[in-house]
């Protein structure tokens, strides 16, 4: 199984500033097609999960231009340009490229 | 409007049996992989199947192998999650998921507990 494994697990983050999470994967996470399947999702208190990021960098529908992703191969980053009061919750890392599917532990964002 | 409605979960004893439910609407549901995902309580997300468009392909979590089966209805635009032998370990919060990866639309919710 693809081990998934996230940096920090708790980030205390000023309102406006930067944040930044890790996630490295312990093998590749490329496809046979040549895509590479590594999702950011964000689960605010007392809600479902939501899709941010799909294939590395792609962000999803409605989701604001201050989430990016990026990275290749076995190590990613989601970043959050300048941290909202919304954005308080926990973000995964999850790959998509073979079965098992596998997520990271997951990152707590909360404001300080 | 995408919108995937979930019900069937209660608290059950350990080897019992429970079928979750998954009404989709907003979409063409024969199109799309669907997935189950579940969350222990104050824990992570962990993937838990997935099911293709017309059922023929399935894959699980190791450790529900054989004890819990994903299956959907296209004709009735619904997912579903026969749970049997179910043990103390599955109690969680069960999401269905539309796609095959992470699911860009995910349902509410449906709580699991197993305990005597």
């Amino acid at each position: 199984d693809i081990v998934m494994t996230q940096t920090p697990l708790s980030s205390p983050v000023t309102l406006g500033q930067p944040a930044s999470i890790s996630c490295r994967s312990s093998q590749s996470v490329v496809s046979s097609d040549g895509n590479t399947y590594l999702n950011w999702l964000q689960q605010r208190p007392g809600q479902p999960p939501r899709l941010l990021i799909h294939q590395i960098s792609k962000r999803f529908s409605g989701v604001p231009d201050r989430f990016s992703g990026s990275g290749a191969g076995t190590d990613f980053t989601l970043k959050i340009s300048s941290v909202e009061a919304e954005d308080v919750g926990v973000y995964y890392c999850m790959q998509a490229t073979q079965f098992p599917r596998t997520f990271g532990q997951g990152t707590k964002v909360e404001i300080k | 409007e995408v919108q995937l409605v979930q019900s069937g979960g209660d608290l059950v004893q350990p080897g019992g049996s429970l079928r979750l439910s998954c009404a989709a609407s907003g979409f063409i549901f024969s199109n799309y992989w669907m997935t189950w995902v579940r969350q222990a309580p104050g824990k992570g997300l962990e993937w838990v199947a997935n099911i293709n468009q017309d059922g023929s392909q399935k894959y699980y979590m190791e450790s529900v192998k054989g004890r819990l089966t994903i299956s959907r209805d296209n004709a009735k635009n619904s997912l579903f999650l026969q749970m049997n032998s179910l043990r103390a370990e599955d109690t969680a919060v069960y999401y269905c998921s539309r796609g095959g990866g992470s699911g860009d639309y995910w349902g509410q919710g449906t709580l699991v507990t197993v305990s005597s």
